[in-house]
């Protein structure tokens, strides 16, 4: 079974809209990466999580991490063309971010 | 800063062939280094652990004879495929961690990838 699994798997919304992708884990984590990827490059460093209930933001985007360090939710306000792509979380159960294990994705889409 | 550079970013070439792909830390020493491979639609499945200096470590399921990895210096990591086939044509990322005194609290810096068709 998948030990990550991210919700949804794709997404469509309108400009300006709000979103919400979130990531569930099997297991407790030490740490929870969040990264973007356009279609055919490499990822994007988005923001990283340790603590349980731990919160941060960068400009438009809010992630957070749960109490019990299992789920984290990754939320963009008022979305923009610039924000598409596909999200990644990925999770680090060594506590060193020495080996990530990926969720399966969620391909974002913005219209216009 | 933490800056990954790939290259290639594309290559085809014909079955039976050998291809190379570098992965290079280009502002900072990474002592460990990773390369994934992707399929289309899919996430990132880990291949293997790349440590200078010494042999790579590789995941299960993974042929070691196919996917060589070399890691010579601390800046530089290296896949070659060997004898490639139609069913190794994937997209190859690589990324690369600050040296583990400074890898806590650190994410992984990703390069661009190498999307490797084989026909």
């Amino acid at each position: 079974s998948q030990e990550l699994e991210q919700s949804p798997q794709s997404l469509i919304v309108q400009e300006g809209k709000n979103l919400t992708i979130n990531c569930t884990s099997s297991k407790t984590l030490y740490g929870l990466y969040w990264y973007k990827q356009k279609y055919g490059e490499g990822l994007i460093f988005l923001m990283m999580l340790q603590k349980g209930g731990e919160e941060k933001s960068h400009e438009k985007i809010t992630a957070k991490l749960d109490e019990k360090k299992q789920q984290s939710s990754l939320h963009i306000t008022a979305s923009q063309p610039s924000h598409a792509g596909i999200y990644l979380c990925g999770a680090d159960r060594a506590g060193t971010a020495s080996k990530l294990t990926f969720g399966t994705g969620t391909r974002l889409q913005v219209t216009l | 800063g933490a800056v990954v550079s790939q290259h290639p970013s594309w290559v085809i070439c014909k079955s039976g062939t050998s291809v190379k792909i570098e992965c290079r830390s280009l502002d900072f020493q990474a002592t460990t280094m990773f390369w994934y491979r992707q399929f289309p639609k899919q996430s990132l499945m880990l291949m293997a652990t790349s440590n200078e200096g010494s042999k790579a470590t590789y995941e299960q399921g993974v042929e070691k004879d196919k996917f060589l990895i070399n890691h010579a210096s601390l800046t530089l990591s290296t896949l070659t495929v060997t004898s490639a086939h139609p069913e190794d044509s994937s997209f190859y990322i690589c990324s690369a961690t600050l040296p583990r005194a400074d890898a806590s609290n650190q994410p992984q810096h990703f390069g661009d990838g190498t999307r490797l068709s084989i026909l």
